[in-house]
């Protein structure tokens, strides 16, 4: 177990609607980081937060964005849902500004868009 | 879009034997990481090996990188059944935005 943890486990809902998944990161950590990952491949980077604000981002659209909590949870939205947004979702926490580069994963949110 | 690729995409061994995963990736790195994922959950990371190291061992584990070629393998040593499951690479560039292959899948056999 990595401490990480993702809610829900798994979500159905249909095109155009929108979304939102929760992370709790690893006690102490003050980074999360989203990554999708559609069926068959690797997780893609989505974007970062670092302290409450936005850290980098891949190349996904506007519709998917973020917050970080002072708590350093953390929530992804996407707004307009598109069949091709069906993945899994997965968050991990680490901590910046130290030699400690692992970054932990929860379990990850099972995605499905109809 | 994917930073490398991994080979092979699948391997299928017996109990006891060493299992050989190969990553590839273009860029310059900081770092890189191997991970494992179970039946589509979550990713368990496993080593990782910077970017001014050669080689390193955890446990069964062995994971050598060569900058020169953008290449990193990963052996498995004496696997179980266990072992099955879904291998990446990651790279990081040094601001911990991993970029993940396309990943190999094991399968070890009793």
């Amino acid at each position: 177990e990595t401490g990480v943890t993702q809610s829900p486990t798994h979500l159905i809902k249909t095109r155009g609607q929108q979304v939102t998944l929760r992370c709790s990161s690893q006690s102490g950590h003050n980074t999360v980081s989203w990554y999708q990952q559609a069926l068959g491949q690797g997780p893609q980077f989505i974007f970062q937060y670092y302290r409450e604000e936005e850290n980098g981002r891949g190349n996904f659209p506007p519709r998917f964005s973020g917050l970080q909590f002072p708590n350093y949870s953390s929530e992804l939205n996407v707004n307009a849902l598109e069949l091709d947004d069906s993945a899994l979702y997965l968050c991990a926490s680490s901590l910046a500004g130290t030699s400690q580069e692992t970054q932990y994963f929860g379990p990850g949110t099972r995605l499905l868009v109809l | 879009s994917q930073q490398g690729e991994e080979d092979p995409q699948a391997l299928s061994i017996q109990e006891g034997e060493n299992a050989t995963m190969n990553c590839s990736y273009k860029t310059s790195i900081n770092n890189l990481q191997w991970y494992r994922q179970n039946s589509g959950r979550g990713l368990v990371h496993l080593i990782l090996i910077r970017s001014n190291e050669r080689e390193k061992h955890s446990g069964r584990l062995r994971v050598t990188l060569d900058t020169s070629k953008k290449s990193s393998s990963l052996l498995i040593t004496a696997s179980r059944a266990a072992d099955t499951a879904s291998y990446f690479c990651a790279t990081d560039k040094g601001f911990q935005k991993l970029v993940f292959g396309t990943g190999t899948r094991l399968l070890v056999s009793p």
